[in-house]
């Protein structure tokens, strides 16, 4: 079946930073690619996703490109802030699944000033 | 903008109790969505529904129930509440074709004594 597989957490690093998270998949069909983030106390928004092989994603300074061929889906960002710290969610979606999405498992991020 | 709300933020039930958690959407979503966080298992697929009246099982759907009479709202039900039903609650909602965004609502963190 479908499965997403999330680097192990919890990631702490200092502002600044540079992140990666890593996401990879396995899935029948072409699937789309999101990354969520969760903040303390909330629901999860979309941060970001792809919906085709070599598409890249961004938004607010976090890219991931959808690499077909390593099925990956890795998240990055160039300079972290504490206010990024949250949970960070990497999902897929097939189009004939009636909306499902599969999650991985999540990964706590810590930044610290 | 879009806009999922969900009943409580927060719920205490004793053991035995009928619970119900509402959620509703402002968005005319096909699909509607119940998961559960825990810590370390990321998020489970309770049920979900992608018309009124309309329900499926998702991956963990035993102890609980769910009802869709109009489409903007989904209830999930605990029939007979159990501690092991603590945990938090997310409702989400999509656009019915595969593959497409979710969208989540704040959460609901239920503690069953």
């Amino acid at each position: 079946g479908d499965s997403v597989t999330q680097m192990e957490g919890p990631v702490t690093l200092s502002e600044e930073a540079f992140l990666t998270i890593n996401c990879t998949y396995t899935a029948t069909g072409y699937p789309s690619l999101f990354w969520y983030v969760q903040y303390p106390g909330e629901g999860l928004q979309l941060l970001l996703k792809a919906t085709k092989a070599d598409d890249k994603g961004s938004n607010k300074g976090f890219e991931a490109t959808y690499r077909k061929e390593t099925t990956s889906f890795h998240l990055e960002k160039g300079s972290v802030q504490v206010s990024d710290s949250a949970v960070y969610f990497c999902a897929l979606g097939i189009g004939t699944s009636y909306g499902k999405l599969t999650f991985g498992q999540g990964t706590i991020l810590t930044v610290h000033p | 903008d879009v806009k999922v709300t969900q009943s409580s933020r927060y719920l205490v039930k004793r053991t035995g109790e009928k619970v119900f958690l509402e959620c509703v959407q402002d968005m005319d979503h096909e699909n509607m969505f119940w998961y559960r966080q825990d810590p370390g298992l990321g998020l489970r697929l309770i049920y979900f529904s992608y018309d009124v009246k309309m329900k499926e099982k998702g991956d963990i759907p035993e102890g609980y129930s769910v009802s869709r009479e109009k489409k903007e709202r989904f209830s999930l039900i605990l029939e007979s509440a159990s501690t092991n039903q603590t945990s938090m609650y997310l409702c989400a909602s999509s656009f019915f074709r595969g593959g497409k965004t979710q969208y989540f609502g704040p959460g609901t963190r239920l503690l069953v004594l």
